[in-house]
């Protein structure tokens, strides 16, 4: 089983570069989220989506864009790339009942110089 | 605004020895997950705490969850060093018709052998 699967596993932007960090999910779940992970820290979580279609604001949204136009895929988009989006990108998604675990991608390591 | 905060945020231990990881939340919520994250490795989904006084137990390590107090407790028993890893508290608000996960600070177990 895939499960959730994140692209690239690592990237270096430059400042001002755009990117698109690929997630799929083959577990037919509805949910899904975005997370940022800084060096040492927490998760924070940047966006979410309830189904295709459906998209929502997390706790730190600023700086990126989302879109799910198919139950699997949820691509995080980054505009404009800043020092202060170096981070690790996790993906997850979970099962929309509720009552379940998210699953995490690997994650996505991106560095921005 | 929820806030998820877990004590202590580093812990070292010796092998053998037991102790508890706290996770408190600011917020109604009656469902609770641990993860565990190895350095370098996305987060592995441990236990998933549904109601107000569930208690799951997985070889050395048993989460509770009191949601009056708004307590989950992480309990390590005669610890080993395959232990060693970075864990974080999630909460799922509840009520709001959507499920996002709010994580916690996490807190960095070493155990030294």
């Amino acid at each position: 089983n895939a499960g959730v699967t994140q692209t690239p596993k690592f990237r270096i932007l430059k400042i001002g570069q755009s990117m698109t960090l690929q997630c799929t999910q083959d577990m037919n779940h509805n949910y899904m989220y975005w997370y940022r992970q800084d060096p040492g820290m927490g998760l924070k979580l940047i966006y979410y989506s309830v189904g295709a279609g459906i998209t929502d604001k997390g706790e730190v949204p600023n700086g990126y864009n989302v879109s799910r136009s198919t139950t699997e895929d949820f691509p995080l988009r980054l505009e404009l790339a800043a020092p202060s989006q170096t981070s690790v990108y996790f993906c997850a998604s979970s099962y929309s009942g509720g009552n379940t675990e998210a699953f995490f991608g690997q994650g996505t390591r991106l560095t921005v110089v | 605004e929820l806030k998820v905060e877990q004590n202590p945020l580093f812990l070292s231990m010796q092998e053998g020895k037991n102790y508890t990881i706290y996770c408190n939340y600011s917020t109604t919520s009656d469902r609770l997950y641990w993860y565990r994250q190895d350095p370098g490795k996305s987060l592995e989904s441990l236990f998933v705490l549904l109601s107000n006084g569930a208690v799951k137990q997985e070889g050395r390590l048993m989460a509770s969850l009191d949601t009056k107090a708004r307590l989950s407790t992480l309990h390590i028993t005669a610890a080993v060093h395959d232990l060693s890893a970075t864990y974080f508290c999630a909460v799922d608000i509840a009520g709001t018709g959507t499920y996002k996960y709010i994580f916690g600070t996490g807190t960095r177990l070493k155990v030294l052998a």
